[in-house]
C-alpha cells in the first residue's frame, strides 16, 4: 500500500537556514494539501493544490514560505530565512475528487523541523 | 468565523469503560465532517467521513454520530490500543477550497 511519503523525516536547522521538504501523494489523487501542527493543537491549513495548481494559501502564510507542484506529482515546501517559530510538524495530505466532491484527505507522517 | 471546539481536552478510561467524545463546529455550510485518529510522531489517521444531520458510521470499537452543530464518537470497551489522539475536523461548503478546519483533538488515554 503506497500512501503519502514525506521526507525528510526530522530537520533540525539553524535559524536563518532555508529549509526544503518534500511530499509524494497517492498517486492517483489529484489534491494536495500541506498543514502544520504544533504540540497539543490540531492541524493548520498552509496550502492546497489542485493537480499542478497552487488554488488557496493561507493568509497566514508568510512570503517566507513557498511551495511548488510541478507536472501535479510531488510537492515540495520551502522555508526560507527560518526563525524560532517556524518549529513545527510539516504535513502533507492528499485526496482524490473532482468539482465539489469532498474525499477524505490522507495524510502522511510528516516532517518535524527543529529550528536551533 | 469557522471554528471546531472538541472536549474533553484528555480522557482517561479504564479498560472496557464506554465514553464519548464531543466535536463542536460552526461552519458556514458543512461539506463534511471528518474523525482522524493520531499516535505520536504519525500523521493523522482517516477513520470516518459524515456528510448531513442523523448520518452514523461505525468501525470496530468506534462509532460516530452528527448532528447540525455536534458530532460525538462512541467508544465501546475501548482496549489499550485505542489510545491516541482523536482529532475532528469539517470541510466549508464553499468556492474551491477544499482546506479541512481542524479541532485541538481529544487525547484518549485507556489503561490495562
Amino acid at each position: 500500500d503506497t500512501g503519502v511519503s514525506q521526507d525528510p523525516r526530522h530537520k533540525i536547522t539553524k535559524r536563518g537556514q532555508n529549509v526544503t521538504f518534500r511530499c509524494d501523494p497517492i498517486s492517483e489523487h489529484n489534491r494536495l494539501y500541506w498543514y502544520r501542527q504544533t504540540l497539543g493543537q490540531g492541524p493548520e491549513f498552509l496550502t492546497y493544490f489542485q493537480n499542478e495548481a497552487q488554488l488557496e494559501k493561507s493568509r497566514l502564510l508568510s512570503d517566507r514560505f513557498s511551495a511548488e507542484r510541478p507536472k501535479g506529482s510531488f510537492s515540495t515546501l520551502e522555508i526560507q530565512r527560518t526563525e524560532q517559530g517556524d518549529s513545527a510538524m510539516y504535513l502533507c495530505a492528499s485526496s482524490a475528487g473532482q468539482g465539489g466532491s469532498n474525499q477524505p484527505q490522507h495524510f502522511g507522517d510528516g516532517t518535524r523541523l527543529s529550528i536551533l | 468565523e469557522d471554528q471546531v471546539t472538541q472536549s474533553p481536552e484528555a480522557l482517561r478510561l479504564q479498560e472496557g469503560e464506554s465514553s464519548s467524545l464531543n466535536c463542536s463546529y460552526t461552519v458556514s455550510g458543512l461539506r463534511g465532517l471528518f474523525w482522524y485518529r493520531q499516535d505520536p510522531g504519525k500523521g493523522p489517521e482517516f477513520l470516518f467521513t459524515l456528510y448531513s444531520a442523523g448520518e452514523e458510521k461505525e468501525k470496530e470499537r468506534l462509532k460516530a454520530t452528527l448532528t447540525k452543530k455536534e458530532s460525538f464518537l462512541h467508544i465501546t470497551a475501548p482496549k489499550p490500543e485505542d489510545s491516541a489522539t482523536y482529532l475532528c475536523a469539517v470541510q466549508a461548503g464553499y468556492g474551491s477550497n477544499y482546506q479541512l478546519i481542524w479541532g485541538a483533538g481529544t487525547k484518549l488515554i485507556i489503561k490495562p
